[in-house]
């Protein structure tokens, strides 16, 4: 059973580029999350999806951040016009349910650099 | 306002001896616990979890205690392994909220020989 897949694990951007991170749940997940981690940070949750459905987005910046998780397919991540404060480490973690206090499933992460 | 704090950033133990890490949280709210070990270039792996109607939860060489009046978690690594030697995350969250989880800032264990 494969484990939570992110690609690209690492992904270079020009200021005001777009950048686009994917994650694949693990088989049988239905429930996604986003966390960034700055560095010598812990790690910040971001935003919380079910197929088709954002649950929670309260720690997605209010600008040029997005995110979907469609019916088929990986989840995405998008960030318009990246700025050098986005540089980060974007983890993506799955969970079978939505169930509080389950365990979530971290990916590899990717680590993006803006320039 | 940090809601979770890891106030050592970095713990140095002699194999075989016990590692305890610290967290402290805020929020009476919060009612689950959880720890999460992260190597470099990986993400977080779950180590061991705990609910607030329990004060002790234990398995194999990890131990998670719970102390709410003191709003204060911690883990016990008994005993240490050279290959314990990561980065361990706190991590809280409230039953009602679903699955958001938030972190503390970590701390880098070093388990020598």
């Amino acid at each position: 059973n494969a484990g939570v897949m992110q690609n690209p694990r690492h992904l270079v951007r020009r200021r005001g580029q777009e950048a686009r991170l994917r994650c694949s749940p693990m088989k049988g997940h239905s429930h996604v999350y986003w966390y960034r981690q700055l560095p010598e940070e812990g790690l910040k949750f971001m935003v919380y999806l079910q197929k088709e459905n954002i649950i929670d987005e309260s720690g997605m910046p209010k600008e040029r951040f997005s995110a979907e998780f469609p019916k088929e397919g990986p989840s995405i991540l998008r960030i318009q016009q990246v700025v050098r404060g986005d540089s980060a480490a974007y983890f993506c973690a799955s969970s079978p349910l939505g169930a509080p206090g389950q365990e979530q499933y971290f990916g590899p992460g990717t680590r993006l650099t803006v320039t | 306002d940090q809601q979770v704090k890891q106030n050592s950033p970095s713990l140095s133990v002699q194999e075989g001896r016990i590692s305890i890490l610290n967290c402290d949280y805020t929020n009476s709210m919060f009612d689950y616990f959880l720890w999460y070990k992260k190597y470099p270039a990986e993400g977080p792996t779950f180590l061991i979890s705990i609910s607030s109607i329990k004060d002790k939860n234990e398995d194999g060489r990890f131990t998670v205690f719970l102390n709410k009046s003191a709003k204060h978690l911690s883990l016990h690594i008994v005993p240490s392994q050279p290959g314990d030697s990561a980065v361990y995350f706190c991590a809280v969250g409230i039953y009602n909220q679903g699955g958001k989880l938030i972190f503390g800032q970590g701390t880098e264990l070093s388990v020598k020989p």
